[in-house]
């Protein structure tokens, strides 16, 4: 089975300063995706980054960059200049599939709580 | 365009009770997936729908039931609520399926 695991319930960084959430995941397929998810207060889960796994080249979007270790099965995401609308919950996910038909679901990490101070 | 809307935002429900939550999807996805959120259990996959179609569904009891209709929008449905089902039922379309699903924000549901 598929699995997510995020070992950092808690971080807090000061604004502006860069931080990095770890992830770890366990896929026997070779065709997956990765994602980083944020989830705010209004409850709504936002897409940060995507990665493909059979793409080598880490996915960045602004502030926000992996660094994808196939290997290692680590997929950790690093925010720079952190700001304090970065403040919310955040899950890493996985596509795993469900069958031998070629559907898919998200498995999610429990997430890692991040509070970025003034 | 318009996001993903879950309604109602929130929900109180008494045990025994049934209850539709709503979900409407953007504009021509035909993938709508249910997830529940809660903090013991975290997000976990409930169904899938696709094209009105049930594609999938997830390890919960038969309880818990969904549909499409030919738009698109989807209800799932939980009867004879228990205590345990008090959670963040999250609502995710995208063209084909979760490789890039866009979520709603939610509908609380508290069962009391």
């Amino acid at each position: 089975a598929q699995t997510v695991t995020q070992s950092q319930p808690e971080m807090s960084v000061q604004e502006a300063e860069t931080v990095t959430l770890s992830c770890t995941y366990d896929t026997s397929e070779s065709n997956y995706y990765l994602f980083w998810y944020k989830q705010p207060p209004s409850r709504q889960m936002i897409l940060v980054i995507r990665q493909e796994a059979y793409k080598q080249q880490n996915a960045t979007e602004n502030r926000f960059s992996v660094n994808f270790q196939k290997a290692a099965k680590s997929f950790s995401l690093k925010i720079s200049d952190s700001q304090l609308g970065d403040t919310a919950m955040y899950f890493c996910a996985l596509t795993a599939s469900i069958d031998q038909g070629g559907s898919e679901k998200l498995v999610f990490g429990k997430g890692t709580k991040l509070t970025v101070n003034p | 365009k318009a996001g993903v809307t879950q309604t109602p935002r929130y929900l109180i429900k008494t045990r025994g009770q049934q209850v539709t939550l709503s979900c409407s999807p953007i504009s021509g996805h035909r993938s709508v997936s249910w997830y529940q959120q809660t903090p013991g259990q975290g997000l976990q996959f409930l169904f899938e729908y696709f094209s009105e179609t049930q594609r999938n569904k997830g390890n919960f009891p038969g309880r818990f039931s969904g549909r499409q209709f030919s738009n698109s929008r989807s209800e799932m449905n939980v009867s004879t609520l228990e205590l345990g089902d008090s959670a963040l039922y999250l609502c995710a379309s995208s063209w084909t399926g979760p490789r890039g699903y866009t979520f709603g924000s939610g509908t609380r549901l508290t069962v009391v």
